[in-house]
């Protein structure tokens, strides 16, 4: 069955670390991949997207994601991660072919001690 | 910016009652994306509408029926109740349903409780 994976359901960081969320999906056809982020109490908010082009794409508050296509990948990083980066990450990928609903990972909940 | 509103935030409802959840897309929006997420999981989409008509179909139960108004904003109801339909629901919309590329943006969720 087409899937998305996260590796990693729970990462606990010291501020100024750095951070890698794995996200891995299954789908063998053209895909749009998506970083969505939902911080306490809050809704889905998004942090990046890949459509085409550069592989490595930026996002807001200095995380950016590269697509290795040969390894069907799309790993969320961060040089240094704040205290206010304490939230639930969560990758998602549109199959082209299957119309423009998400289908997201299980979810990575980091929490950054300060 | 405006965003998407859902109503009500909080619903609780008895097994077998039924729920009619509201969303509004940020304006100009014409596509709208109803998703479950369960206690621990991540977001499982439902049902999407564009222009008004059933664009892509997920993992909705029978016992769920949804649509789009000439305003654009959708409900979803939901009827029969089980405990297992305890989950926040997310509203997403979009400006266009034929893009792919476009951005869902998400509402804050309708979270229901069934007693």
């Amino acid at each position: 069955a087409q899937s998305v994976s996260q590796h990693n359901h729970h990462v606990i960081l010291s501020e100024a670390a750095s951070l890698e969320l794995g996200c891995n999906y299954s789908y063998g056809g053209t895909v749009n991949l998506f970083w969505y982020v939902q911080y306490p109490g809050q809704h889905l908010q998004l942090l990046l997207k890949y459509f085409s082009g550069d592989p490595l794409v930026k996002g807001i508050k200095g995380f950016e994601a590269e697509f290795i296509k040969s390894k069907f990948s799309f790993n969320l990083r961060k040089p240094s991660v704040q205290w206010s980066d304490t939230a639930e990450y969560f990758c998602a990928v549109i199959l082209l072919e299957a119309g423009n609903m998400l289908t997201f990972g299980g979810g990575t909940r980091l929490m950054v001690k300060p | 910016a405006a965003g998407v509103i859902q109503s009500p935030r909080h619903l609780i409802k008895e097994k077998r009652e039924t729920a009619t959840l509201k969303c509004y897309p940020i304006p100009r929006h014409d596509t709208v994306y109803w998703y479950q997420q369960g206690p621990g999981q991540d977001p499982q989409f439902l049902i999407s509408f564009y222009e008004k008509m059933q664009s892509d179909k997920g993992s909705i139960p029978d016992r769920f029926s949804a649509q789009q108004f000439s305003d654009y904003h959708s409900e979803l109801n939901m009827s029969s109740l089980e405990l297992g339909d305890s989950a926040l629901y997310f509203c997403a919309s979009s400006l266009s349903g034929t893009r792919s590329t476009d951005t869902q943006y998400f509402g804050p969720g309708t979270r229901l409780t069934v007693l």
